[in-house]
């Protein structure tokens, strides 16, 4: 079957230092890749994605490549700002969307 | 509106107590999930329905009723809770089939206390 596994928070940066939040997959044939992202009181929100191998998914300073090779997808941003401060999904699919496997969440504090 | 909506958007309730949970979607999407999001553990999918019919029940307490009246309605009917049951409870729909990108979107939650 299809899993996610993500690296352990919580994670805590101060502002404007760099972010890998890791994301490894197991999955039966060619998933899709998926980060979301989940601000207090709030709920999930589709932050990027990727189709296909050496995909680069991007979205507002966040970056995360989908390498089939060692099966990751880590989340990367170059200056985090307080404002970043959420719980990260990476999830995955094979089918539709209605078979999307997420990982467990890491929660980033990011201080002044 | 725009998006997945939830209401109510807090909600607490004695264990005796009946009531249910509504989620609207305005994205015309044919797939919608109900999700229990517990403090420390990771997402559960508690409910799948597509084209309004029920295609997945994760070994959901019977005390969790799910409706879906049409395409763009989700209800969850709560009775006789249990303190442990209290969580955020988030809905999602999707395109699912052709047209489908692979992603849900999801409502804000509604963040449940049973006393």
């Amino acid at each position: 079957g299809n899993s996610v596994t993500q690296m352990e928070g919580p994670v805590t940066l101060s502002e404007e230092a760099f972010l890998t939040i890791n994301c490894t997959y197991t999955a039966t044939g060619y998933p899709s890749l998926f980060w979301y992202v989940q601000y207090p009181g709030e709920g999930l929100q589709l932050l990027l994605k990727a189709t296909k191998a050496d995909d680069k998914g991007s979205n507002k300073g966040f970056e995360a490549t989908y390498r089939k090779e060692t099966t990751s997808f880590h989340l990367e941003k170059g200056s985090v700002q307080v404002s970043d401060s959420a719980v990260y999904f990476c999830a995955l699919t094979t089918g539709t969307a209605s078979k999307l496997t997420f990982g467990t969440g890491t929660r980033l504090q990011v201080t002044l | 509106e725009t998006g997945v909506t939830q209401t109510p958007r807090h909600l607490v309730m004695g264990m005796t107590n009946k009531k249910s949970l509504k989620c609207e979607q305005h994205l015309g999407h044919n797939a919608m999930y109900w999700y229990k999001q517990s403090a420390k553990k990771p997402l559960e999918l508690m409910f799948v329905y597509s084209l309004e019919e029920r295609v997945e029940n994760n070994s959901v307490p019977s005390r969790f009723s799910p409706e879906c009246p049409n395409s763009s309605h989700l209800f969850l009917h709560l009775h006789t809770l249990q303190p442990e049951d209290s969580a955020l409870y988030l809905c999602a729909s999707s395109q699912d089939g052709t047209g489908g990108r692979g992603e849900q979107f999801f409502g804000p939650g509604t963040r449940l206390t049973v006393l």
